[in-house]
């Protein structure tokens, strides 16, 4: 079935520094979303990314999407400590028999030290 | 407040007791779904339900149960069949479109289970 990799599992910075988490697709997908998980919480929506080899920028963050629609990649600039979290890519299937299928990658842990 | 209330926050449970844990959305979305969270394996898929009265497995049904009796509500239950129960439970809905899910997920607050 599908799989969704995503790497590095924890990222520990310096405020300031830059993040990148990256998201491979065992399959071609669809599109692809992006969620933040804040210490406790629960995922919440940041993007979704429908085009091959889009690009989208929300402040500092800035999301990919590869060309063969099958990775992804969220880069922070300049990380600030309210930036802790984890992050998690979900790719919805293109086809196949996981079509129409949301899969979660295993996340990102990054922390921040001010 | 519109958003999705999941309960209870935390409970304990005995090993060979049933839970039910509750979910209700008022965005009236039609589809909701049950993940489960464990550390470093990020999202597995329990349950989703399209539309009312209609429900599937996601990859890992076994040991739960759903029902879909109304829009806004999505109850699991974690059977004494869970083998392994203990993990953080959140449930989600989204607006469908074209694909049975093309929208963003909207997650609720989680429910924390412990098996004793």
């Amino acid at each position: 079935g599908q799989q969704v990799m995503q790497i590095p599992q924890y990222q520990h910075v310096q405020e300031g520094e830059d993040f990148t988490t990256y998201c491979n697709s065992s399959t071609t997908l669809s599109n692809i979303q992006w969620y933040k998980q804040r210490p406790g919480g629960h995922p919440v929506f940041l993007i979704q990314l429908v085009k091959s080899g889009e690009v989208k920028k929300q402040k500092r963050l800035t999301f990919q999407f590869g060309e063969a629609k099958k990775n992804s990649s969220l880069h922070i600039t300049a990380t600030q400590t309210t930036d802790v979290g984890t992050y998690f890519c979900a790719g919805l299937n293109a086809g196949g028999t996981s079509y129409g299928k949301l899969t979660f990658g295993q996340g990102t842990i990054l922390t921040v030290h001010p | 407040d519109g958003g999705i209330t999941q309960s209870p926050k935390y409970l304990f449970r005995k090993e060979g007791q049933n839970v039910t844990l509750s979910c209700e959305q008022n965005l009236n979305h039609d589809a909701m779904y049950w993940y489960r969270q464990d550390p470093g394996q990020g999202l597995r898929l329990i349950y989703y339900s399209q539309i009312v009265n209609d429900f599937q497995k996601g990859d890992i049904a076994e040991g739960y149960s759903v029902s879909r009796e109304k829009k806004e509500s999505f109850p699991l239950t974690v059977t004494s069949a869970q083998k392994n129960p203990t993990a953080f439970y959140l449930c989600a809905s989204s607006e469908t479109g074209a694909g049975w899910n093309t929208g963003e997920l909207f997650f609720g607050e989680g429910s924390r289970l412990t098996v004793l």
